[in-house]
């Protein structure tokens, strides 16, 4: 079975402060892609990456970087200095190898980010 | 590029009556197309998979007579929600995958209120 677990509901952080938000995943298919999504109060869904289990190089994007462990299964996201334009909720996600492009989604964490 | 739109953004309808949603890919055909829902402060579930010109599948629990997927053409899909009522009241995302099922793209989402 395929799951996704985000155990950080809502992360508070004040400005210009590093947040780790943490995403755990289970599958047993060989070939998966993970993902990470950011959705604002307006709801749309903004794509933010897509690692496949071959590679486990950490990436950075901007303020953004990413830390695959497939020892650990976890897929973790910082963000640095923090603003509030980064407060949202951010879904961690999974496409299993088997699965025809069913995406599972991890339930969210909310990020608050105050001035 | 991979722009995928949702219409209505927005619609309040009476119990009892049907709603039509579309789902367009704006500049690529989309082999695959999915359906979620998002219920308040929730994560997205998958409603339905289908596939330009086959009839869709459903995921568990989600019936199929009351939530219509049509998949005409490798642009548009179309979820009716037939004899809606306030429990349908969600936010439905549409998403659409040009060939590799390990790629979606999402559109902007339809939040749905049944009086």
């Amino acid at each position: 079975a395929q799951k996704v677990t985000q155990a950080q509901t809502e992360i508070s952080v004040v400005e210009k402060e590093d947040v780790t938000l943490d995403c755990v995943y289970e599958t047993r298919d060989t070939t998966y892609y993970l993902f990470w999504y950011k959705q604002p109060p307006s709801g749309e869904l903004v794509f933010l990456i897509r690692r496949n289990s071959f590679d486990e190089q950490n990436e950075i994007s901007g303020r953004y970087s990413w830390n695959f462990q497939k020892s650990t299964s976890s897929f973790n996201f910082t963000i640095t200095a923090s603003q509030v334009v980064d407060s949202a909720v951010y879904f961690c996600a999974l496409i299993s190898g088997g699965s025809q492009g069913n995406l599972i989604f991890g339930k969210g964490t909310k990020l608050s980010v105050k001035p | 590029g991979a722009v995928v739109s949702q219409h209505p953004s927005r619609v309040i309808c009476k119990s009892g009556t049907s709603v039509k949603i579309e789902c367009r890919s704006l500049d690529f055909q989309a082999t695959t197309m999915f359906w979620y829902r998002q219920f308040p402060k929730q994560s997205l579930m998958l409603m339905a998979t289908s596939n330009e010109g086959s009839k869709a599948t459903y995921e568990q629990g989600v019936e199929k007579d009351k939530f219509l997927i049509n998949h005409a053409s490798l642009t548009l899909s179309t979820l009716t929600v037939t004899s809606a009522h306030p429990e349908d009241s969600s936010f439905y995302i549409c998403s659409a995958s040009p060939q590799s099922y390990n790629e979606q793209f999402f559109g902007p989402g339809t939040r749905l209120t049944v009086l």
